[in-house]
């Protein structure tokens, strides 16, 4: 059972070039997060899906899209990455209802010069 | 809206003392509670959740928390702790019947010295 699996784990870009994160999980779960971590600010949620097919606006969307592909799949993009958005990004699964736990992928670690 | 506090950024503490890292929420509405883990270079993982019920919650590795309704506190404790313990430890929040969103705190460093 490999829960939340994301891919890359690194990554390099110069600014202005453009990437796509991806998550898949097993769990056949519901909802979906895109969260980024950065020192001292705790995680801070981008986007996530309720449910396939819907996306929603977490509290730092600027500079991010992200894709729910199908109930397995949501995947992150950066159009022209930012020195700004060199962080960790974690995805993260939860069957969607009240009180549920998050399950955690291993995170990317996402340099831009 | 909801926040999370947690008070102190780092928590140096020598194996086998107790520990407790402390955990204050706001929110306007009934809220669930959670505290996280985060070994090195891993992902978060759960500890323990409040969602009703007993105050005082049990989860793994002997960590405890309590819910203080007075208070809004959610402080997380360990009788002895380990080496193994050294971790960010996050607090988190989501309210009542629309728990899809969690809110963490900034997290807290504890260190376990030998």
């Amino acid at each position: 059972n490999a829960g939340v699996t994301q891919t890359p784990k690194f990554q390099v870009l110069k600014t202005g070039q453009s990437m796509t994160l991806q998550c898949a999980q097993d769990m056949n779960h519901n909802s979906m997060y895109w969260y980024r971590q950065d020192p001292g600010m705790g995680l801070r949620l981008i986007y996530y899906s309720a449910s396939e097919g819907t996306t929603d606006k977490g509290e730092v969307p600027n500079g991010y899209n992200v894709s729910r592909l199908n109930k397995r799949e949501f995947s992150l993009r950066l159009e022209s990455a930012a020195p700004s958005q060199t962080s960790v990004y974690f995805c993260a699964s939860t069957q969607g209802t009240s009180g549920d736990t998050q399950y955690f992928g291993p995170g990317t670690r996402l340099t831009v010069l | 809206a909801q926040s999370v506090t947690q008070l102190d950024s780092q928590v140096p503490v020598f194996e086998e003392a107790p520990v407790e890292l402390r955990c204050n929420y706001s929110s306007s509405v009934s809220v669930y509670l959670f505290w996280y883990v985060q070994y090195p270079n891993q992902g978060l993982q759960l500890l323990l959740k409040y969602l009703s019920g007993s105050t005082l919650v049990k989860g793994i590795n002997g960590f405890e928390a309590e819910f203080n309704k007075s208070q809004t506190s959610f402080h997380l404790r360990k009788p002895s702790v380990h080496i193994s313990d050294t971790a960010e430890y996050f607090c988190a929040v989501s309210q009542r019947g629309s728990a899809r969103q969690l809110t963490f705190g900034s997290g807290t460093q504890l260190t376990v010295l030998p």
